[in-house]
C-alpha cells in the first residue's frame, strides 16, 4: 500500500516569500491533516479536513497560512508571506475517518527553512 | 501549562538497560493514548497504543493511569536500534482525529 506522499522534500526561501506544499493521502482516506513540527517540539495540528471540508483550523495562522483540499483528495498548504519562525517540518497525515484513528499515517514531511 | 508534558532528556543508557519514560496530560476528557517513535529526520510512527489495563509488545510495556493523568513507557533490554525520540500522544475527542503531541523524549542507547 502506498503511503502519504508529500513534496517537495526540502525548501529554502527568504522571509516574505511565499511557498506551497503538496500532499497526496492514502487512497480511501477521507481525513487529511497538516501538522507543523518545529525543531525540538512535537508536531502541532494546523488544519484537519474531512473530504473537502474543514473540521478544525483553530491553530492555523490564517493571516499567512491557507490550505485547501478542493476535490477531497490532494491538499496544498500555502504560506504567504513566510516568516523566520515558520522554519519547521510540515507533516501531512491521513486516516480513514474523521473521528477514527484507524490507519493514521504520516508522510515524510517537507522541511522548510526561511532565511 | 502544556497539554502533554514529557521530560525531553536525553536519556543515555547502555545496551541491555531498562529505561522508563513518563508523560502527563492535562485534559481529563482525553480518550485515546499512544506512544510514537520518531527517528532523526523521519516522520513519527506509531509504536503502540496505551490502555488502562496496560499493554505489552515484546520489550515494550505501556501503562495508563487515568486518575493521575499519567502515561508511561518501559523499554527492557535496550538495543542500539531503540535510539530515537519517543513522543507521548493524546487524542481528546472521538469526533476528531486531532493528535496532541508532547515534545518528545530522546533516548540514546550506547554500546
Amino acid at each position: 500500500e502506498a503511503g502519504v506522499a508529500q513534496s517537495p522534500r526540502y525548501k529554502i526561501i527568504e522571509k516574505r516569500q511565499s511557498v506551497a506544499f503538496w500532499c497526496n493521502p492514502i487512497s480511501g482516506h477521507a481525513t487529511l491533516y497538516w501538522y507543523q513540527q518545529i525543531l525540538g517540539q512535537g508536531p502541532k495540528l494546523l488544519i484537519q479536513f474531512q473530504n473537502n471540508g474543514v473540521v478544525d483550523d483553530s491553530q492555523l495562522p490564517k493571516d499567512r497560512f491557507s490550505a485547501e483540499r478542493l476535490k477531497g483528495v490532494d491538499s496544498t498548504l500555502k504560506i504567504q508571506p513566510a516568516k523566520l519562525e515558520d522554519s519547521a517540518v510540515y507533516l501531512c497525515a491521513s486516516s480513514f475517518s474523521r473521528g477514527g484513528l484507524h490507519g493514521y499515517t504520516f508522510g515524510s514531511g517537507t522541511r522548510l527553512t526561511v532565511v | 501549562r502544556k497539554e502533554v508534558e514529557q521530560d525531553p532528556g536525553p536519556f543515555n543508557v547502555p545496551e541491555g538497560a531498562t529505561v522508563a519514560f513518563n508523560c502527563t496530560y492535562s485534559n481529563s476528557a482525553s480518550q485515546s493514548f499512544f506512544w510514537y517513535r520518531q527517528d532523526c529526520r523521519k516522520e513519527p510512527k506509531l509504536l503502540m497504543s496505551v490502555y488502562s489495563s496496560g499493554n505489552e509488545d515484546g520489550r515494550f510495556t505501556a501503562q495508563l493511569n487515568r486518575a493521575s493523568q499519567y502515561i508511561s513507557l518501559l523499554i527492557r533490554d535496550s538495543k542500539l536500534s531503540d535510539s530515537a525520540t519517543y513522543l507521548c500522544v493524546v487524542n481528546c475527542s472521538s469526533n476528531t482525529g486531532k493528535l496532541i503531541f508532547g515534545q518528545g523524549t530522546t533516548l540514546q542507547v550506547k554500546p
